[in-house]
């Protein structure tokens, strides 16, 4: 398997510009995380959900973010308008499912800078 | 809240040993892990340990927990240039609910 994919690896864009993050997690996956991940904050969870369906959105900062999961092979993490206070490094992770289940996979995250 | 605390630096000499340290606060934690993160890349799993274990060993990796300190430590024995990297600690229930990490360790390693 590829294991999880993300895009664009690297975005700069202009406050007020709207941003969508790409992620596919690793096939037959059950679970989808968004993290993001600050030099102050370090690594923080946004979102998750489990067979498409947002579990737990509390770590969504604001309005200005949303994410969606159309189907279990995709997902989407959009800001709009973005502000130079989203500059971070965002981590896709997906992980199987099950009781057993220990591992969460990490994709290899994207860079965000708005100036 | 939960929390996860460890130390941002650490340099070592190729050859010894390192030891990074973490504590947590959640003591219902199913598991913990150690995460490595190189420059530019993701998070990969290093290794974890199961909360009714007080130690693990895996090759060069030892992690030991003391669950009534609520301290976590990973040492790697003969510490390699190719160990440099961050190392997060985290915990969690399962990989299937949020884990919570703490902001990484930077493992220097000199030649």
């Amino acid at each position: 398997d590829a294991g999880v994919i993300q895009s664009p690896r690297h975005e700069v864009t202009e406050m007020g510009q709207e941003v969508t993050l790409r992620c596919k997690p690793i096939s037959g996956h059950d679970y989808l995380f968004w993290y993001r991940q600050t030099m102050m904050r370090g690594l923080e969870l946004l979102i998750y959900f489990n067979n498409n369906v947002p579990i737990d959105d509390s770590g969504m900062p604001e309005d200005r973010f949303s994410a969606k999961m159309p189907n279990a092979s995709f997902s989407t993490l959009k800001i709009q308008p973005s502000e130079p206070r989203d500059s971070a490094v965002y981590f896709c992770a997906s992980s199987l499912g099950g009781t057993a289940t220990y591992e969460q996979y990490f994709g290899p995250g994207t860079r965000l800078t708005v100036t | 809240g939960e929390d996860v605390e460890q130390s941002l630096f650490l340099s070592v000499r190729e050859g010894d040993s390192s030891v990074i340290n973490c504590t947590y606060t959640d003591s219902s934690s199913t598991y913990l892990y150690w995460y490595k993160q190189e420059p530019g890349a993701g998070l990969q799993l290093l290794t974890y340990i199961f909360s009714n274990m007080d130690m693990k060993q895996d090759q060069r990796l030892t992690v030991l927990l003391n669950k009534k300190d609520k301290h976590l430590s990973l040492r790697i024995a003969d510490t390699q240039t190719g160990d440099s990297a961050i190392y997060f600690c985290a915990e969690g229930y399962s990989g299937n609910t949020p884990l919570v990490f703490g902001k990484g360790t930077r493992l220097s390693v000199i030649a």
